[in-house]
Parts: structure tokens; C-alpha cells; sequence
């Protein structure tokens, strides 16, 4: 089975300080890896993904994730926070369950950017 | 915009009634998913159709139910609710089949609200 631990469910950051959103994985087959950002009374939207290609993985707004096998880890970052970085961040995994493929979630990490 | 609809945006209701959330996907998308976000479950997977047929289920309760027309929009359908199924309710599609990555597309979700 897959799964996903974020740790960490509310980061406080000062404004231009570095993001660093942890999330570290469990799977018995190499991972798919996504990362979500969620504002305010809206869907979740993409920041990146990892599909076994390069390891480095840049995304929209700035951000982007590592994907460490030896850790199990897939961290999100971004060198400089903005006030608009401010939302919930959720870490997630694809999973194989016969045929179907679904995203299991973390539980999520609320950011403040502080001014 | 995800280019997933959803209808209503806004649901309140009292215990013991039913209610149909809408959900239509991209264009192009045979795989629908529904999720179910609270704040003490946190960001659950319901069930997944593709293509009209039922292919994955999660912590879908008896009460509830879930179909795929033809025309690849979506109904979920919640019965003899309670107060504990206020949640917010997220449709999500992807393309589906083989060339599916397991990146998600998301509505901007149902909110439930049981009284």
C-alpha cells in the first residue's frame, strides 16, 4: 500500500524566508508524488509532480520538490515566501489498486506568511 | 480553472434528507473521482468511475452513492444524512486507462452543510 506522512500541519514563515514543507512516503513500488496547493474556499490546483524522471522537480509559483529515494522523502520548497504562498499545502501519492489509479492525500500543512 | 464543474457550490440541508451533488469533467476525461474533505477526516477518497464503470472504491459509506452517464458527468448521491456528513465534497477527472499518471483535476467542491 501507499501512503504519505506530512509532518508539520501548520508552518509559519516570514515573508522572503525559505519554505520548507516536509512529506515522506511509504510505497512497495517507486512512487508517483504530487504535491497540492489549496487557497481558501477553492479546489485543490497542481504545484508539481514526480514521475520517476529527473529528481529535481520544479513546479508553478516558484516552487519545487526533491525526491529522495533514501529518505523517502519528497520536501516541498521555495527560497523566498510570498503573502500569496498563504494556503494548504497537500503532499500525495498515487496508488494502484488493481486497474485503478487514485491519489491517496496527506493530511496537509496549513503556511502562514508572516510580514 | 480545472475545468471541472461542480453543482451546487452550496448545500444546506437537515438530518435525514438527501441531496445530489453534480460534477462534470474535463473535456476529454473518462475517470471521475470524488473525494470528501472534513476537518477531523481530513482529505478522503470516495470512489472512482471510469468511462460509465464503477472502478475503485474508498471510505464510501453504505448511505451514499455514485453513478457515471454516458455523457461522463458524474452524480453523488448522499442519503439519510447526518450531522457528520457536513463536509466538503471535491470532484476530481483525469484522463484514465494506461496514459494515466494519477494527476488529478479538480472542481472547486460542494459544500454540505447538515443541520
Amino acid at each position: 500500500a501507499q501512503s504519505v506522512t506530512q509532518l508539520g500541519s501548520h508552518v509559519s514563515v516570514s515573508e522572503g524566508a525559505l519554505v520548507l514543507l516536509r512529506c515522506n512516503y511509504s510505497s512497495s513500488v517507486p512512487p508517483y508524488l504530487f504535491w497540492y496547493v489549496q487557497y481558501p474556499n477553492q479546489g485543490l490546483q497542481l504545484l508539481l509532480k514526480y514521475t520517476s524522471a529527473a529528481t529535481l522537480v520544479k513546479g508553478i509559483n516558484g516552487f519545487e520538490a526533491e525526491f529522495k529515494k533514501s529518505e523517502t522523502s519528497f520536501h516541498l520548497t521555495k527560497p523566498s515566501a510570498h503573502m500569496s504562498d498563504a494556503a494548504e499545502y497537500f503532499c500525495a501519492v498515487r496508488t494502484l489498486s488493481g486497474s485503478a489509479r487514485q491519489l491517496t492525500f496527506g493530511s496537509g500543512t496549513q503556511l502562514t506568511v508572516l510580514p | 480553472d480545472s475545468g471541472v464543474t461542480q453543482t451546487p457550490k452550496h448545500l444546506i440541508t437537515a438530518t435525514g434528507q438527501r441531496v445530489t451533488l453534480r460534477c462534470s469533467p474535463r473535456s476529454g476525461d473518462l475517470s471521475v473521482y470524488w473525494y470528501q474533505q472534513s476537518l477531523d477526516q481530513g482529505l478522503q477518497f470516495l470512489i472512482q468511475y471510469y468511462n460509465g464503470e464503477e472502478r475503485a472504491k474508498g471510505n464510501i459509506l453504505e448511505r451514499f452513492s455514485a453513478q457515471q452517464f454516458p455523457d461522463l458527468h458524474s452524480e453523488l448521491n448522499l442519503s439519510s444524512l447526518e450531522l457528520g456528513d457536513s463536509a466538503l465534497y471535491f470532484c476530481a477527472s483525469s484522463i484514465g486507462g494506461g496514459a494515466n499518471t494519477g494527476e488529478l483535476f479538480f472542481g472547486e467542491g460542494s459544500r454540505l452543510t447538515v443541520l
